[in-house]
């Protein structure tokens, strides 16, 4: 089955560690995306990749971290840095990331907290 | 700045009622639009989506939604909802700019036996 796989699915990180969280497709897809949610915020964009060894920031870059280097995965890293980083972490992919009319597929999701 | 409104943050209806979630985008070139729902703990699944043609427009799971170029609306619609509908809807768009796609903030439905 073709899809978007995360891991773990919880996390548990002390405060001044970093953590990455997983993200897989095997859809073929160009893009990928990493979005945060918190309740009653809906999804907002951390980094997103159109293409292998690139990526661009997203509203919400600071404190995070990614890598591109192969086409079907792209990590998220949540650094130190990160003041608020409880929260629930979505990955997406869309087929080229081309403007406009590209449908974005989520994966299950890794929910984070920070003890 | 480009937006999506959805007005109503929770609402509740009866197992079998009909079904309406609003959505506003905001004014502007027409946006590509989308329904995403979401049930707790998982991601995100596509309803449906709008990207250009007759303005109403068939999903899964027994859902349509409706665009109204006038009111720069795009609504969710059910004719009767299911116990296993409840879920948080999200409306997205996407204005083309920098394969940015822009989410709601989400309307959770409860549903009522």
């Amino acid at each position: 089955d073709g899809g978007i796989t995360q891991s773990p699915k919880y996390l548990f990180r002390k405060e001044g560690q970093n953590v990455t969280l997983s993200c897989e497709q095997n859809l073929n897809h160009d893009a990928m995306y990493w979005y945060r949610q918190d309740p009653g915020q809906g999804l907002r964009l951390i980094y997103y990749s159109q293409i292998v060894n690139d990526f661009q920031k997203g509203d919400i870059a600071e404190g995070y971290s990614v890598s591109r280097e192969k086409k079907e995965s792209f990590p998220l890293t949540v650094t130190s840095a990160q003041k608020n980083p409880t929260a629930f972490y979505l990955c997406a992919s869309s087929i080229s990331g081309a403007v406009g009319a590209d449908t974005q597929y989520f994966g299950p999701g890794t929910r984070l907290t920070v003890l | 700045a480009q937006s999506v409104t959805q007005p109503d943050i929770h609402i509740t209806v009866s197992e079998g009622a009909s079904l309406e979630l609003r959505c506003n985008y905001s004014y502007g070139a027409t946006p590509y639009l989308f329904w995403y729902v979401q049930s707790p703990g998982q991601g995100l699944q596509l309803l449906l989506k709008y990207f250009s043609g007759d303005t109403l427009v068939q999903g899964i799971k027994g859902f349509e939604a409706e665009f109204k170029r006038s009111q720069s609306s795009f609504n969710l619609r059910k004719p009767s909802v299911h116990w296993s509908d409840a879920a948080e809807y999200f409306c997205a768009a996407d204005y083309s700019s920098a394969s940015k796609i822009i989410f709601g903030s989400g309307t959770r439905l409860s549903i009522r036996p």
